[in-house]
């Protein structure tokens, strides 16, 4: 069965690391997309590819990039990680058109200390 | 900026009743999407509603649009435990983007 995995699924690391979140999706979608989680925002988007090396900035890019250098993958990047980048992150995709439902990935917890 | 805000913000019933959440909007959609998410878990999509439909169902939910009022809801009928999730509505605007805009979704517990 097709499916969207994350890894890894939980993650500590230092103010000042770079961190990166893989996300890998089998539906073959074209579309991916990077979302985080916090409490009283609900989902806030922070990049999106609409195929390979498309890339967007989203709602709250900032300290954040992503590359799609082929379908399957879309790795998220925290160039320096900071304490207000704690967080729950999920990745997503979807084929795009009339239906375009979102299949999310399990999610990644972040604890930057 | 959120484009969905669903209301309220949590709900509490028992088993067997109905629940009813509420989803407002801002701007010109294509379509309206609600997602339920378990605790620990990411979303799942529940169901699409196009901007030309006012309702649909499938199995226990029953989903209503009202574009004039730019509001959505989402009917749960004969409510199980197993219905304890947060929900969230997802809009996609008109136009070519792909992108869905969340609301904050509204945490539901239903109590054996």
């Amino acid at each position: 069965d097709a499916e969207i995995t994350q890894s890894p699924r939980h993650k500590i690391t230092e103010t000042g690391r770079q961190v990166t979140l893989a996300c890998h999706q089998t539906w073959n979608h074209n579309n991916m997309f990077w979302y985080r989680q916090d409490l009283g925002h609900g989902l806030r988007l922070i990049h999106y590819s609409y195929g390979v090396q498309d890339t967007n900035k989203g709602e709250v890019s900032d300290g954040y990039s992503v590359s799609r250098s082929n379908t399957e993958d879309l790795p998220l990047t925290l160039e320096s990680a900071a304490s207000s980048q704690t967080s729950v992150y999920f990745c997503a995709s979807s084929s795009g058109g009339s239906y375009n439902e979102q299949f999310f990935g399990p999610g990644t917890r972040l604890t930057v200390l | 900026s959120q484009q969905g805000e669903e209301d309220p913000q949590a709900l509490s019933i028992q088993e067997g009743e109905n629940a009813t959440m509420n989803c407002s909007y801002k701007t010109s959609i294509n379509n309206l999407q609600w997602y339920r998410q378990n605790s620990g878990r990411g979303l799942v999509h529940l169901i699409l509603i196009r901007s030309n439909e006012r309702e649909k169902h499938s199995g226990r939910l029953r989903v209503t649009l009202d574009t004039s009022k730019k509001s959505s809801s989402l009917l749960i009928t004969a409510s199980r435990a197993a219905d304890t999730a947060s929900y969230f509505c997802a809009t996609k605007t008109q136009g070519g983007s792909e992108k869905l805009v969340f609301g904050k979704g509204t945490k539901l517990t239903v109590n054996p």
